[in-house]
């Protein structure tokens, strides 16, 4: 059974700062990996797709990584913005008939 | 539409009562997916279809709950007999097709069951 964690769990850092959220998961036979955003009392905002023959997407200062052979994947956000702050989670669909599979985020703050 | 339609966006309902929550996915996308996320906590799978194939129900945490999607496009998640642990954000979201392709979700329906 595939299970994703996150870490850390929650994460506060000043404005500016590069900073490195963390992702794993216990199966590497998988289709791809996705990157979302949740900001309180929303709903999920897509970040990233990289699908399991890439090895990192960029968008804007968002960059992601996956080395699936290790099941580990981070999201790299530069430039760090107040308005970066919410809750960042991933998750992974893995070969066979399986559902989207979720970390259970990482908490993130940006201090003005 | 341009994105994943959830209705209604807050419901609130009594102890015992029967809701449904709807969603309407992105215009041709096959792969739809029902979760829901108590406060605080992280996203629970409930049920996931995919084109014409039996649905994995494998989530839905008793037979209170029960979802169709009707002619591959409209899905509705059914909560019999509602219990005050069912208050939580439902959420729903496709994809084109379950593999190599980007899930997009929709705003959630947030249910308090009073």
């Amino acid at each position: 059974k595939q299970e994703v964690t996150q870490i850390p769990a929650a994460l506060s850092v000043p404005e500016g700062e590069n900073l490195v959220l963390n992702c794993s998961f216990t199966d590497s036979a998988i289709y791809n990996l996705q990157w979302f955003r949740q900001d309180p009392g929303k709903g999920l905002t897509s970040l990233l797709l990289i699908q399991s023959s890439q090895r990192e997407q960029t968008s804007g200062r968002l960059n992601a990584s996956l080395d699936k052979s290790s099941g580990r994947s981070t999201l790299y956000i530069a430039a760090s913005q107040p308005g970066d702050s919410a809750t960042y989670l991933c998750a992974v669909i893995t070969t066979g008939n399986t559902p989207l599979v979720f970390g259970k985020g990482t908490r993130l703050s940006v201090i003005a | 539409g341009a994105g994943v339609s959830q209705s209604p966006s807050n419901k609130v309902t009594e102890k015992g009562k029967d809701v449904e929550l709807r969603c309407d996915p992105i215009s041709g996308h096959t792969a739809l997916y029902w979760y829901r996320q108590s406060l605080g906590q992280g996203l629970e799978f409930l049920i996931y279809f995919q084109g014409n194939s039996a649905p994995d129900k494998s989530g839905l945490p008793s037979d209170r709950f029960s979802a169709e999607r009707t002619g591959g496009s409209v899905s509705t998640l059914t909560i019999q007999r509602t219990q005050q642990e069912d208050s939580a954000v439902y959420l729903c979201a496709s994809s084109l097709e379950r593999g190599n392709t980007e899930a997009f979700f929709g705003q959630g329906t947030r249910l308090t069951v009073v």
